[in-house]
């Protein structure tokens, strides 16, 4: 599976809107990109998911460029709850089955 | 979104016995269900990819016979931690999938071998 990078950790101030970069030079024509959040000692929660271009939901935006390197995923006027860890991944066919590998993820602190 | 459920949601368990963990898609028929594993302040690994009906495919490194996976019904998938050592002790996640959904995730089971 393709691999993903993106930043460790990120801080953010309440109120305010923070975008975390996802680069995977290596995407494949059939990968879907897919942002979860985990909060500690749960299962991960999908946010979003796209192919290419823009795609937003009731919670969050997800951008990717033509070239779909990179994605970038928009939470807007983020709150304390929102402080979690946030993982980009490639979401592949594989065998008839969609088979994802979760990276390091992205801890995303939100202070008051 | 829909919902997975899993059981027990903690289990404490003396060193060389045998420990299961039941997977339930709730409100969706689970094509595939996967095993992941996670340790403290580390990502989530995937162990195994289970079809309804048929073996489980484990990933490099999983021992089969050590982590067995029964995927009974396109609702139901269990995990079983044979011979439990401390080295076991983690936290296991279960997820769902559908053609043409994401993975929906169960919310864990904390597994704390003594």
């Amino acid at each position: 599976l393709a691999k993903t990078t993106q930043p460790i950790s990120m801080d953010s101030y309440e109120g305010q809107e923070v975008n975390i970069t996802c680069s995977h030079n290596n995407i494949a024509t059939n990968d879907y990109i897919t942002w979860y959040q985990q909060f500690p000692s749960q299962g991960p929660r999908f946010i979003i998911q796209g192919y290419k271009t823009k795609v937003t939901n009731e919670v969050a935006s997800l951008f990717i460029p033509a070239d779909r390197k990179s994605s970038t995923l928009s939470l807007p006027r983020v709150s304390l709850s929102d402080t979690a860890v946030y993982y980009c991944l490639l979401a592949e066919d594989s065998g008839g089955y969609q088979k994802v590998t979760f990276g390091i993820g992205t801890k995303l602190q939100v202070i008051p | 979104g829909a919902v997975v459920s899993q059981h027990p949601s903690r289990v404490i368990c003396k060193s060389g016995t045998s420990v299961k963990i039941e997977c339930r898609s709730l409100d969706f028929q689970a094509t595939t269900m996967f095993w992941y594993r996670q340790f403290p302040k580390q990502s989530l690994m995937l162990m195994a990819t289970s079809n309804e009906g048929s073996k489980a495919t484990y990933e490099q490194g999983v021992e089969k016979d050590k982590f067995l996976i029964n995927h009974a019904s396109l609702t139901l998938s269990t995990l079983t931690v044979t011979s439990a050592h401390p080295e076991d002790s983690s936290f296991y996640i279960c997820s769902g999938w559908d053609r043409g959904s994401e993975q929906y995730f169960g919310p864990g089971t904390r597994l704390t071998v003594t």
